[in-house]
């Protein structure tokens, strides 16, 4: 079976300060991971996949296989990065979806 | 290009009474999904179509939920007796995938349909 943990509920941060969004999970294949993003009265929309290795917005994400671990990055956070955000795997070979519980992050001005 | 549309928006029931939602996928897209999202969790898969077929619906409730996309297109999810339990956000998602697994399939999300049992 699979899980997608986030630990954190509620999460602020500071403008210009890091912020990191933690989630990990448990699999016994080989996953692939995904950020999704939910910005206020918007539909959920992809963030950034581990595979494509890319940085959306200014955030990074990197898949630790031994932590299992999928956590969210980016180094200044701004006012426009409040929304909820879910991370989410998908099992090989397969385009399903299973997500965490979601992060609410605010960002102070 | 428009995206993945459902209706209605909102529904108010009572329990042990019947509800059907709509979804149509973005155009040209063979995969459609519908999510169950209650307050306070993460979306949960309940159904995958790949076109017109089944491809996993191990998380419906069968007994209750039931689910067509009839000529691979639209979508109708219902759910008949409604129970209390089944207050959430039903979002329908579409993506391109034709079969064989892409690493690069995205799947798109409607607006989702908030249904409330009473």
């Amino acid at each position: 079976a699979q899980r997608v943990t986030q630990p954190e509920k509620l999460l602020s941060v500071f403008k210009g300060a890091p912020v990191e969004l933690k989630c990990n999970y448990s699999y016994s294949g080989s996953p692939e991971l995904f950020w999704y993003v939910q910005y206020s009265r918007q539909r959920l929309q992809l963030l950034l996949r581990h595979i494509s290795r890319e940085s959306i917005k200014g955030f990074t994400a990197d898949l630790n296989k031994g932590e299992t671990s999928f956590h969210l990055k980016k180094p200044f956070a701004q006012e426009e990065d409040s929304a909820m955000y879910y991370c989410a795997l998908s099992q090989t070979g397969a385009n399903n979806l299973f997500f965490g519980t979601g992060t609410r992050l605010t960002v102070i001005p | 290009e428009a995206g993945v549309a459902q209706s209605p928006r909102y529904k108010i029931i009572e329990k042990r009474q019947s509800v059907a939602f709509w979804c149509n996928p973005i155009s040209g897209h063979a995969t459609l999904y519908w999510y169950q999202q209650i307050l306070g969790q993460g979306p949960k898969l309940l159904i995958q179509f790949q076109n017109n077929g089944v491809v996993d619906d191990s998380q419906l409730p069968k007994d209750r939920f039931s689910a067509e996309r009839l000529k691979g297109v639209d979508s109708t999810l219902k759910i008949q007796p409604a129970k209390l339990e089944d207050s959430a956000v039903y979002l329908c998602a579409s993506s391109l995938g034709r079969g064989a697994w892409s690493s690069t399939d995205t799947q798109y999300f409607g607006p989702g349909t908030r249904l409330t049992v009473l």
